[in-house]
């Protein structure tokens, strides 16, 4: 069926280094792709997102990265920090509707 | 800056008992959801809300589950007959344009 998953379920990053955080979707007739962290008893939290017209977008800290062709997701987190410790979750909507469904999320520990 | 509110943080109920959970979106959004977490598993979707009617459900939005929005500023999420498999985290969501959620802190929903 159709689905967005994630490749890892845990990363352990040393401080200061990158992380990458990566999804795999099945449905072509995804146009929105977003990024979200869960810290421990909060809901999500938006980080980014992309649209599918695009292949890369930056914010602070973070980047989205877009592959259409093998219908992959990323997310790098750059100097990775004690906050950025949480579960990672990507989420993609359809071009027609307006839910978003989300993949089995990471856990990002970051090593002091 | 503004933020999705949803109350009680957390609920006990007994099996079969009726549990409303509340939220309150933000002000300007139009489109309002309903997520839920089971423990340790990915967030899914219930449903969603648009123009004063359910636009998308869910398989696990049986007709135990109802939404609501009864004035201005309320969104609730009704549960009938509540099972023993109803316990999660459930999220309430909001956006302005159907793409970008912004979630609750959720409430816990335990059932006995």
């Amino acid at each position: 069926g159709e689905s967005v998953g994630l490749h890892l379920p845990t990363l352990s990053v040393q401080e200061g280094d990158n992380s990458i955080i990566n999804c795999a979707y099945s449905n072509s007739a995804s146009d929105y792709f977003i990024w979200y962290k869960q810290e421990s008893g909060k809901g999500p939290q938006f980080i980014i997102d992309i649209r599918s017209n695009m292949d890369k977008r930056q914010g602070q800290r973070v980047t989205v990265l877009l592959n259409k062709t093998v219908k992959h997701l990323s997310l790098q987190i750059a100097a990775t920090q004690p906050g950025d410790s949480a579960v990672y979750f990507c989420a993609e909507k359809k071009a027609a509707g307006n839910k978003l469904t989300f993949g089995g999320g990471t856990r990002v520990l970051v090593k002091p | 800056e503004p933020e999705v509110t949803q109350t009680p943080s957390h609920q006990v109920t007994q099996m079969g008992q009726e549990v409303i959970l509340r939220c309150v979106p933000i002000s300007n959004h139009l489109y309002f959801y309903w997520y839920r977490q089971i423990l340790g598993q990915k967030v899914e979707f219930l449903v969603s809300f648009y123009n004063n009617e359910i636009s998308e459900k869910s398989e696990i939005f049986d007709d135990q589950f109802s939404v609501e929005r009864p004035d201005g500023s309320n969104f609730t999420l009704k549960i009938r007959s509540t099972k023993l498999e109803d316990s999660a985290m459930y999220f309430c969501a909001s956006c302005e344009g159907g793409e970008k959620l912004f979630f609750g802190s959720g409430t816990q929903l335990s059932v006995l």
